[in-house]
């Protein structure tokens, strides 16, 4: 099976813009969950989708979005971009067999965003 | 809230030597942690994972043991080679579906 793909890889953006990032599960995963990564952060969770409802939502404000499709494939959406959205945002999928049990999650290369 | 701490943050051992990192979570409703290996400029990845009813799982040169009472979990990895050279993360599932909270890393350098 085909890996979890993420789409742009690289994107530059100036403040005040907004910016949608893609990302393409696993076939047959219908979970996916976003989290950023930074060098001062760490790897923080942003929310997570399954089935094209949001089920979970990490402490990120509300210019943090996204949103999932019938085919399970999500995106993500920053709006009014401040320099400290620069990071490396990754995209997970996971089977989840057993409603609410956890499964491992397969992330993606991620897209690697540079706020100026 | 949901807190997961790691140590230590940088690692740096011998070939053939031992790794042990360790974390401690904060959430008692925790039951699954995954570990994950990051090399440079690649995608996280899963190494090993356990759940909370069980106390230690191991494949081949790495082990991971989970002590739920002291809301401890450590990763084992015996006989380390240059290409175990990467940071590693520990992860607590958290409230809801499917979210990890992480750990800060830890970067394991093995020098030969």
């Amino acid at each position: 099976k085909a890996g979890v793909t993420q789409t742009p890889r690289y994107l530059i953006k100036t403040r005040g813009q907004q910016v949608t990032l893609s990302c393409s599960p696993i076939s047959g995963h219908r979970s996916v969950s976003w989290y950023q990564q930074t060098p001062g952060q760490g790897l923080q969770f942003l929310f997570e989708y399954f089935s094209e409802t949001q089920r979970n939502k990490g402490n990120f404000p509300g210019r943090f979005s996204g949103r999932q499709f019938s085919n399970s494939r999500s995106e993500m959406n920053v709006s009014t971009l401040e320099l400290g959205d620069s990071a490396l945002y990754l995209c997970a999928s996971s089977l989840e067999e057993l409603a609410g049990v956890y499964s491992e999650q397969f992330f993606g290369p991620g897209t690697r965003l540079t706020v100026l | 809230g949901e807190n997961v701490e790691q140590h230590p943050s940088t690692l740096s051992v011998q070939e053939g030597d031992s790794a042990v990192i360790k974390c401690t979570y904060s959430d008692s409703a925790s039951n699954y942690f995954p570990w994950y290996k990051q090399e440079l400029g690649k995608r996280p990845q899963l190494i090993i994972d356990i759940r909370s009813n069980v106390g230690e799982k191991k494949d081949q040169r790495i082990a991971v043991t989970l002590n739920k009472t002291a809301k401890h979990f450590s990763l084992h990895i015996t006989e380390t080679q240059p290409e175990d050279s990467a940071v590693y993360f520990c992860a607590a599932s958290g409230r809801g579906f499917q979210k990890l909270v992480f750990g800060t890393g830890t970067r394991l350098l093995v020098s030969p």
